[in-house]
């Protein structure tokens, strides 16, 4: 398996622009997480998924941001509209009963 | 409150020397414990995890942690430090596989040669 595969791997923005993150689960995990690092704040956990139902979504920082994993093989993380603080790097993971595998990352710059 | 503390930010050691890494938690279930590394520029690599049973637990790429309830730790150990060793380390606690994970705020290795 390729792992959890994310895209783009580094995507630079103008403020108010819509941005989508995109991640591709590891086949057969059927629980999603996205996390955002900054140097701020360090790892948090934005929303998780069991089975495709969002479960978790209390680490959403606003209502620009949204999420979707209308099948078991595709998530989206989507900010719109953008802002400069929103710049960080975003991880997917995905995970069975025994081990949670992240993904490479999105680095997101919003200028 | 559920939290996880790294007390070191920065450790620098010499290459052949010990390490050991601190983790403290605040949690209010049975906790289940993990070790991450990250490179620089990738995302994070499982070393070990402890759910139950023995409290010293071993990891990949030579790594052990024990867990002392006593002093809700789980510290990270290796007894002689590799130069590819250096990375950031995050230690983190959670419900299980499937849950939320709390992470600290991670220990960055450097490694002299």
């Amino acid at each position: 398996d390729a792992g959890v595969i994310q895209s783009p791997r580094h995507e630079v923005t103008e403020m108010g622009q819509e941005v989508t993150l995109r991640c591709k689960p590891i086949s057969g995990h059927n629980s999603l997480f996205w996390y955002r690092q900054t140097m701020m704040r360090g790892l948090e956990l934005l929303i998780y998924f069991n089975n495709n139902v969002p479960i978790d979504d209390s680490g959403m920082p606003e209502d620009r941001f949204s999420a979707k994993m209308p099948n078991a093989s595709f998530s989206t993380l989507k900010i719109q509209p953008s802002e400069p603080r929103d710049s960080a790097v975003y991880f997917c993971a995905s995970s069975d009963r025994t081990e949670k595998y992240f993904g490479p990352g999105t680095r997101l710059t919003v200028t | 409150a559920q939290s996880v503390t790294q007390p070191d930010i920065h450790i620098t050691v010499s290459e052949g020397a010990s390490l050991e890494l601190r983790c403290n938690y605040s949690y209010g279930a049975t906790p289940y414990l993990f070790w991450y590394v990250q490179s620089p520029g990738q995302g994070l690599q499982l070393l070990l995890k402890y759910f139950s049973g023995d409290t010293l637990v071993q990891g990949i790429k030579g790594f052990e942690a024990e867990f002392k309830r006593s002093q809700s730790s789980f510290n990270l150990r290796k007894p002689s430090v590799h130069w590819s060793d250096a990375a950031e380390y995050f230690c983190a606690v959670g419900p299980g596989n499937t849950g939320k994970l709390i992470f600290g705020q991670g220990t960055t290795l450097q490694v002299k040669p």
